[in-house]
């Protein structure tokens, strides 16, 4: 069974750095994934879908400061120069067998 | 730009249905797979239906099997969820969503519309 997991809360001060992980389960190391962010009270947002040789490809308007990068059946999404509007739940999400699959998301909080 | 915008929503009973509407513009809807995905607020994002771009093929969560449709009209760029049977459970935001280039992967959502059910 496809499962996404991701850690629940991560921290970063304003203007560094954060990596988020989203790790696939057994047997699924080859699958594409997207991140997606929600700020506190808005609707999801498409950041980008991330292959698993780490080639990303990023929605209209995502700052260069969001890239990901893969590694086995971990996907990364890392944002650089945090600012504040930075602080949301963000979600990495993926297809399975007849099904779409959520990770639990990881709220991140800007120190 | 890519918009989806919800309406449809509102409260209803158990038992009762609820049809919510997505309209799609800034893009050529008839080429997209569109997917529901729900929320229950303070949790995680959970998905709920799929459709193939011309209707053909559906596809459903089992917690929604058998009593909810989906279903689109490309003439009208429009996509649609009918609620028939509604469970307290299914209280939630639900949110139209366009699938990316592979029907799998989600890439652009709407804002979202509540629906209650409550009695």
């Amino acid at each position: 069974q496809l499962v996404l997991t991701q850690s629940p809360s991560a921290s970063a001060s304003l203007g560094a750095s954060v990596r988020l992980t989203c790790t696939l389960s057994s047997g699924h190391s080859s699958y594409a994934i997207a991140w997606h962010q929600q700020q506190p009270g808005k609707g999801p947002r498409y950041l980008m879908k991330l292959n698993n040789d780490g080639s990303h490809f990023k929605g209209d308007g995502i700052p260069g400061r969001f890239s990901g990068s893969s590694s086995g059946a971990e996907r990364y999404l890392t944002i650089s120069s945090l600012q504040s509007d930075d602080e949301a739940d963000y979600y990495c999400q993926t297809w399975g067998t007849d099904v779409a699959v959520f990770g639990g998301g990881t709220k991140l909080t800007v120190l | 730009e890519v918009q989806l915008v919800e309406s449809g929503g509102g409260s209803a009973q158990p038992g009762g249905s609820l049809r919510l509407s997505c309209a799609a513009s800034g893009f050529t809807f008839s080429g997209y797979w569109m997917h529901w995905v729900r929320q229950v607020p303070g949790k995680g994002l959970v998905w709920v239906s799929r459709i193939h771009t011309d209707g053909s093929i559906t596809e459903y969560a089992d917690s929604v099997k058998g009593r909810f449709i989906i279903s689109r009209d490309n003439a009208k760029n429009t996509l649609y969820l009918q609620m028939n049977s509604l469970r307290v459970d299914d209280t939630a935001v639900y949110y139209c969503a366009r699938a990316s280039l592979l029907p799998g992967i989600i890439g652009a959502w709407g804002q979202g519309a509540l629906v209650i059910v409550s009695s």
